[in-house]
């Protein structure tokens, strides 16, 4: 059972462009909510995250957007560039259990075009 | 670079092989961790070192073995994979088990 669903699986976004990824999870009890951004031959890295307290958090270009009743999170990439282009993973777990509870998405890869 | 090294970053290996992927990490963390990433499927956590100890092993086929022989040395032992077994296996480490965890580049390996 995937407890955390993603989507799009893949996304192409016009330069400039806004560049949205969905995700929604099942477990009520996750109450951290990190987003991973991953290049080409590169591992994950985390690149923001959210707790349920707050219904938005932007850095920079980037922000998540927190939906606790519909238990969904989304990413939007305002002013998207080509070096955005990477694959976007979002991920839950409760709290502080460690590294080991994280559940993952499927990963969306996003291409930016000029 | 995140500072976690994995070698090396691409394997062939036939199904009656034995190989090892090596992680290295120089920043003093505690934890460390296998991940296994396929096309198309979440991240896959396998095993979780802390301080050295294994603290969780998320059912993986014993035809994959881990090993850590000190702090900053991972290793993963493979012998007699399947070809579903191609993958980017991914090395992490973190300061301690509640904290961001950095990534390595991984290894690519194929089972043929």
């Amino acid at each position: 059972q995937q407890q955390v669903k993603q989507s799009p699986q893949s996304l192409i976004v016009q330069k400039g462009g806004i560049s949205i990824i969905n995700c929604a999870y099942e477990n009520t009890a996750f109450d951290y909510f990190p987003w991973y951004q991953q290049f080409p031959g590169k591992g994950p890295a985390l690149l923001i995250a959210i707790r349920p307290d707050v219904s938005e958090k932007k850095e920079g270009r980037f922000t998540i957007s927190f939906n606790k009743s519909a238990k969904q999170f989304s990413l939007h990439i305002m002013d998207s560039q080509p070096g955005d282009s990477a694959t976007y993973s979002c991920a839950a777990s409760i709290g502080n259990f460690g590294n080991e509870k994280l559940t993952f998405g499927t990963g969306t890869r996003l291409t930016i075009i000029p | 670079e995140t500072g976690v090294t994995q070698t090396p970053r691409h394997l062939v290996m036939g199904m009656t092989n034995k190989k090892s992927l090596k992680c290295e990490q120089h920043l003093g963390h505690n934890a460390m961790y296998w991940y296994k990433q396929s096309a198309k499927k979440p991240l896959e956590l396998m095993f979780v070192y802390s301080l050295e100890e294994r603290v969780e092993n998320n059912s993986v086929p014993s035809r994959f073995s881990p090993e850590c022989p000190n702090s900053s040395h991972l290793f993963l032992h493979l012998h007699t994979l399947q070809p579903e077994d191609s993958a980017l296996y991914l090395c992490a480490s973190s300061p301690t088990r509640n904290t961001e965890a950095f990534f390595g580049q991984g290894t690519r390996l194929t089972v043929v």
